[in-house]
């Protein structure tokens, strides 16, 4: 069965603090993989995705994401966090434009 | 490009009523997909569609729930006689198809059901 593990259901770090985002995913295949911000009461923003190539990916608002294939893993990074980036992360896994399946989500808190 | 857009945003309603949200996708993309979320949750996919034709419908649409395409553009999803765990937030998503970026899939604001 597909699935996608967040294990980190909280996570909290100084503003200027690096982050990383643990998700591991359970698929078939090599699926397509996606990193999606959504804030409180909003939809779902796309931060990256990784189709093939390159296993390091660069997104929006500085993040990046590594896939590692041996290890079934598309964990998120950022260097430097800012207050803005508090929010909830998912990660998802799909293949040709079939359905998305996401993880249960990670809620970031950024502290000053 | 405006983005896909939901409607209503908010919606309370009384348990066995019946509702019906509507869902405008970027123009020209022919994949527009349902899920739903519950608080805590990621989002649950319920259905999706190419064009007009519904390719794939989920365990969790049951048979009071109905969506459809009818021109290919936007879309409408029904739930019929709603309970209490209907209540969530009910998210659509488009995508384009035949290109490299055909299967980034990208969401609307949601619509928020509460029912009482």
């Amino acid at each position: 069965a597909q699935s996608v593990t967040q294990p980190d259901i909280h996570i909290t770090v100084s503003e200027g603090a690096s982050l990383e985002l643990r998700c591991n995913y359970s698929y078939g295949a090599t699926p397509y993989l996606f990193w999606y911000v959504q804030s409180p009461g909003q939809g779902l923003q796309l931060l990256l995705k990784y189709f093939s190539g390159d296993t390091l990916v660069q997104g929006i608002k500085g993040f990046e994401a590594e896939f590692k294939r041996s290890q079934s893993s598309f964990n998120l990074r950022k260097p430097s966090v800012h207050w803005s980036d508090a929010a909830e992360y998912f990660c998802a896994v799909g293949w040709r434009g079939n359905k998305l399946v996401f993880g249960a989500g990670t809620i970031l808190r950024v502290k000053s | 490009d405006t983005g896909v857009s939901q409607d209503p945003r908010h919606k309370i309603t009384k348990r066995g009523q019946n509702v019906t949200f509507r869902c405008d996708p970027i123009s020209e993309h022919n994949r527009l997909y349902w899920y739903r979320q519950t608080l805590g949750q990621g989002p649950e996919f319920l259905t999706y569609f190419q064009n007009e034709a519904q390719l794939e419908k989920s365990r969790l649409l049951s048979d009071r729930f109905s969506a459809e395409r009818p021109k290919g553009s936007f879309s409408t999803l029904e739930i019929q006689r709603t309970e209490q765990g209907d209540s969530a937030m009910y998210l659509c998503a488009s995508s384009p198809v035949g290109t490299g970026s055909a299967d980034t899939q990208y969401f609307g604001p949601g619509t928020r059901l509460t029912v009482l």
